[in-house]
């Protein structure tokens, strides 16, 4: 059964600080890995999708890298802003045929970003 | 394009009532994916559906739970007989194929009193 774990669960910074958010997963038999924000009572917003075969993906500020034989992606955010505040959550899609997309989550890492 | 739409979003039952969610997802969407996020838990996954069709409802509670995805109209999780244990927010998410990204909407959150 594929676990997802993220760490560290909270984390507190500074403006302007570049920081690296973990996530791995037990099993590496992925279709791919995505990134998602939560803000406090909304929904989730996709930030990056990493397919199985890619190592990373950039968007903006944004950089998220895939090591799926040994079962890790982090997501590195540059320059950080009190915008940034948020839960960030890992997510993987299983592979295999039964899987049919459904995406398994982390816990999310609740992150402050103070001025 | 709008987003996914969920409504309402937010909603109180008595323990025992019915509560119906509803799920329209962005046009052109065909795959519907229910979440569950219970308090201080991550999201997991309840059920995916295509239209007209339940493909995976292995997350879903056998009892009470139902969900549908008809030809017109938005995707329904039902509820029924809701217990103090159900309250959560209950989020939607659609894409435009299998395995493509899933975009969710605002959520709804259900307080059973």
């Amino acid at each position: 059964k594929q676990e997802v774990t993220q760490i560290p669960a909270a984390l507190s910074v500074p403006e302007g600080e570049n920081l690296v958010l973990n996530c791995s997963f037990t099993d590496s038999a992925i279709y791919n890995l995505q990134w998602f924000r939560q803000d406090p009572g909304k929904g989730l917003t996709s930030l990056l999708l990493i397919q199985s075969s890619q190592r990373e993906q950039t968007s903006g500020r944004l950089n998220a890298s895939l090591d799926k034989s040994s079962g890790r992606s982090t997501l590195y955010i540059a320059a950080s802003q009190p915008g940034d505040s948020a839960t960030y959550l890992c997510a993987v899609i299983p592979a295999g045929g039964t899987s049919y997309g459904k995406l398994t989550f982390g816990q999310g890492t609740i992150l402050t970003v103070h001025p | 394009n709008a987003g996914v739409m969920q409504n309402p979003r937010h909603l109180v039952r008595r323990r025992g009532q019915e509560a119906r969610l509803r799920c329209s997802p962005m046009k052109g969407h065909s795959h519907v994916y229910w979440y569950r996020q219970l308090p201080e838990e991550g999201l997991k996954f309840m059920v995916y559906l295509q239209k007209e069709n339940i493909i995976d409802e292995s997350g879903m509670p056998k009892e009470r739970f139902s969900a549908e995805f008809p030809k017109e109209g938005p995707s329904i999780l039902r509820i029924q007989q809701v217990v103090r244990g159900d309250s959560a927010a209950y989020f939607c998410a659609s894409s435009m194929d299998l395995l493509e990204t899933q975009y969710f909407g605002p959520g709804t959150r259900l307080l059973v009193l």
